[in-house]
């Protein structure tokens, strides 16, 4: 299966803890897209990367959160200081090519804070 | 922000009936892309759609990007059991990369 990977599908942290999601996007694939779910909601884009490159974080807390996509090997969302308002699904996406386009979706990383 | 409007949010139909939704936004878009959601997963796309009054299909999924960009429909026909879930249009502005702007949703349930 070539698709959009994500690990872990579930993560449980307390408060203050930090919270590292990993992306791997699907095959060929240098494009990728973070964006947050919290219940009963529509998904709300966080940030858009390409390898070693921070394209558009304009969705992005300023505060305690950072993405990366280095060379080699998966992005990397990460949380600091985790609080209970964190606690949502995080949806990783990618995509072929630049700007417009169809995004694949990944399974998603539901995070609980307690 | 920019915004889409989704409607309807839920919808209780029978087996075999026919289903529209929609979604529209005071922004115009240059993409609209639409996408089916299980509980515990992630979005599945469904129909991509690249120009205004483009009308596509996908089995019995029907999609169309409306003349004035700002608004897309969703039809499905004779619908099933497994077309419970829910509905997320998304659409990309011109000029701001790639980033999806998502509609609220409808979530869909089928009566057998």
């Amino acid at each position: 299966n070539a698709g959009v990977m994500q690990n872990p599908r579930h993560l449980v942290r307390r408060r203050g803890q930090e919270a590292r999601l990993r992306c791997s996007p699907m095959k060929g694939h240098s494009h990728v897209y973070w964006y947050r779910q919290l219940p009963e909601e529509g998904l709300k884009f966080m940030v858009y990367l390409q390898k070693e490159n921070i394209i558009d974080e304009s969705g992005m807390p300023k505060e305690r959160f950072s993405a990366e996509f280095p060379k080699e090997g998966p992005s990397i969302l990460r949380i600091q200081q985790v609080v209970r308002g964190d606690s949502a699904a995080y949806f990783c996406a990618s995509s072929p090519g630049p700007g417009g386009g169809e995004q694949f979706f990944g399974p998603g990383t539901r995070l609980t804070v307690l | 922000g920019q915004q889409l409007n989704q409607s309807p949010q839920s919808m209780f139909i029978q087996e075999g009936e026919d289903v529209s939704m929609n979604c529209t936004s005071s922004s115009i878009f240059n993409t609209w892309l639409w996408y089916k959601q299980d509980p515990g997963e992630g979005p599945v796309l469904l129909i991509a759609l690249y120009k205004a009054g483009e009308l596509t299909s996908n089995g019995r999924l029907t999609a169309q990007f409306g003349i004035t960009r700002k608004d897309s429909f969703l039809n499905i026909s004779a619908s099933i059991p497994s077309d419970v879930g829910i509905y997320f249009c998304a659409g990309q502005l011109y000029n701001q990369g790639g980033k999806l702007i998502f509609g609220q949703g409808t979530e869909l349930s089928v009566k057998p």
